[in-house]
């Protein structure tokens, strides 16, 4: 099974901030997708990277696949209170779909 | 449509009692898949149905734990016996057929054992 690493683990950054979050693996993927997990609630799809070099933007969040298709990145501009949650980046593991799951980075972004 | 709809939302059980976790996935989705999501070990795979058939269960953790998918709009995961260590969030999530496609979770069962 191909294993998803995501850092940093926690992150607590005020207002205004920029801030970047990684998914790293040894292996490559095919696509990987990023989902937000508020408390009380499942996770939820903000976007799937498939290309390598891929970009995509969402409002103030912008998402990178590596070259490689080992990595992505999340980095969100001018983070709001709002943004506060559980950043979750998962893939499918070795051509089948079963989606694993990436550790998480828990985001707090005080007002 | 409603969405993935679980039942119950909270559970509180005695470790040896039997647990019943319920799913309604979206209409017209083809995938099924239950996590457990726990702060020490994430969110973890534990089973996955393709239109009612069980294609993955690598995930389930042992023979305590069994799901089943009776039909399109229904499945259950079932413990028994419980123990303690079963403690987490069960989530169930359901999509259409593909790569790349979204994966709509529900609000999830919180599990205590006791």
């Amino acid at each position: 099974t191909q294993l998803l690493e995501q850092s940093p683990q926690f992150l607590s950054i005020q207002e205004g901030e920029n801030l970047t979050v990684y998914c790293n693996s040894s292996s490559v993927f095919s696509s990987l997708q990023w989902y937000r997990q508020e408390p009380g609630e499942g996770p939820v799809l903000l976007v799937t990277v498939v290309t390598g070099g891929e970009v995509k933007k969402l409002k103030r969040l912008t998402f990178q696949f590596g070259d490689a298709r080992k990595d992505s990145s999340l980095h969100i501009t001018a983070a709001q209170p709002g943004d506060t949650g559980l950043y979750l980046c998962a893939g499918p593991d070795s051509g089948t779909y079963k989606y694993i799951f990436g550790t998480g980075t828990r985001l707090k972004v005080l007002a | 449509d409603a969405g993935v709809i679980q039942s119950p939302r909270h559970e509180v059980t005695e470790m040896g009692q039997e647990v019943t976790l319920r799913c309604k996935p979206i209409s017209g989705h083809d995938y099924l898949f239950w996590y457990r999501q726990t702060m020490m070990r994430g969110l973890e795979l534990l089973i996955y149905f393709n239109n009612n058939v069980p294609i993955d269960d690598s995930g389930m953790p042992e023979d305590r734990f069994s799901a089943k998918m009776p039909n399109a709009s229904f499945s259950t995961l079932k413990i028994q016996p419980s123990e303690p260590r079963d403690s987490a969030v069960y989530f169930c999530a359901s999509s259409f057929i593909g790569f790349n496609t979204e994966a709509f979770f529900g609000q999830g069962t919180r599990l205590t054992v006791v």
